[in-house]
């Protein structure tokens, strides 16, 4: 989705770095999802945030932060890498005023990462 | 908490033959269950969804069933084509439903022959 913009596309880097992946949405939404895809795991949530003030941790937030700077923008770190942090990085939003039912996910099209 | 289970894990089909996906889970408060589909080298694009008030809904060639009595539900796509051929998500949301949390199967790849 063009409407949801991950920056860097590929990453590479070394063990005990400090990385910050960066996602902006143009599509007004409030709501914004960091997800994590490892093979055969499927997709798992990191954290995710209902507005600027509001952070919440998911399934997998241990190693993770994230800083919502405005509606917009919502990026993710990683303070001190490790290989095991090798994964397919993917953000999402989702617009709270479609209502509890119609409120789907939109995904950009990711941030792979590769820590050596 | 909630898991979704998927299979199968690869699909290989004939081109203009059906295909069918099929998830169960575990949280029967669980009440909308949303399709993925994912192409190489992108993100996951929304394909078809379902409210747990509703048996079955259809979208052209792409229909999903769901059984609550038995926690699953299933992707069937008929006549398939090429470009049908990618890896699918199932997942599954608890209503309070105000975090808008998915849990998601492990996926699916599907490859349709020529």
């Amino acid at each position: 989705d063009a409407d949801v913009t991950q920056t860097p596309r590929n990453r590479i880097t070394k063990t005990g770095k400090r990385i910050m992946l960066e996602c902006s949405q143009t599509k007004g939404h409030d709501r914004m999802y960091w997800y994590r895809q490892d093979p055969g795991l499927g997709l798992r949530l990191i954290y995710y945030s209902f507005d600027v003030k509001d952070i919440n941790k998911g399934e997998i937030s241990d190693g993770y932060s994230v800083s919502r700077q405005a509606q917009a923008k919502f990026s993710l770190s990683l303070e001190s890498a490790i290989p095991n942090q090798t994964a397919l990085y993917f953000c999402a939003t989702s617009d709270s005023r479609q209502g509890v039912w119609n409120q789907p996910q939109h995904f950009g099209d990711g941030t792979r990462l590769s820590i050596l | 908490g909630e898991n979704v289970e998927q299979h199968p894990s690869t699909l290989s089909v004939q081109e203009g033959d059906s295909a069918v996906i099929k998830c169960t889970y575990s949280d029967s408060a669980s009440n909308y269950f949303p399709w993925y589909k994912q192409e190489l080298g992108k993100g996951p694009q929304l394909i078809i969804d379902i409210r747990s008030n509703v048996g079955e809904k259809k979208d052209q060639r792409i229909a999903v069933t769901l059984n609550k009595t038995a926690k699953h539900f299933s992707l069937h796509i008929t006549e398939t084509q090429p470009e049908d051929s990618a890896v699918y998500f199932c997942a599954a949301r608890r209503y309070g439903g105000a975090t808008n949390k998915l849990i998601f199967g492990t996926g699916t790849l599907l490859a349709v022959q020529p």
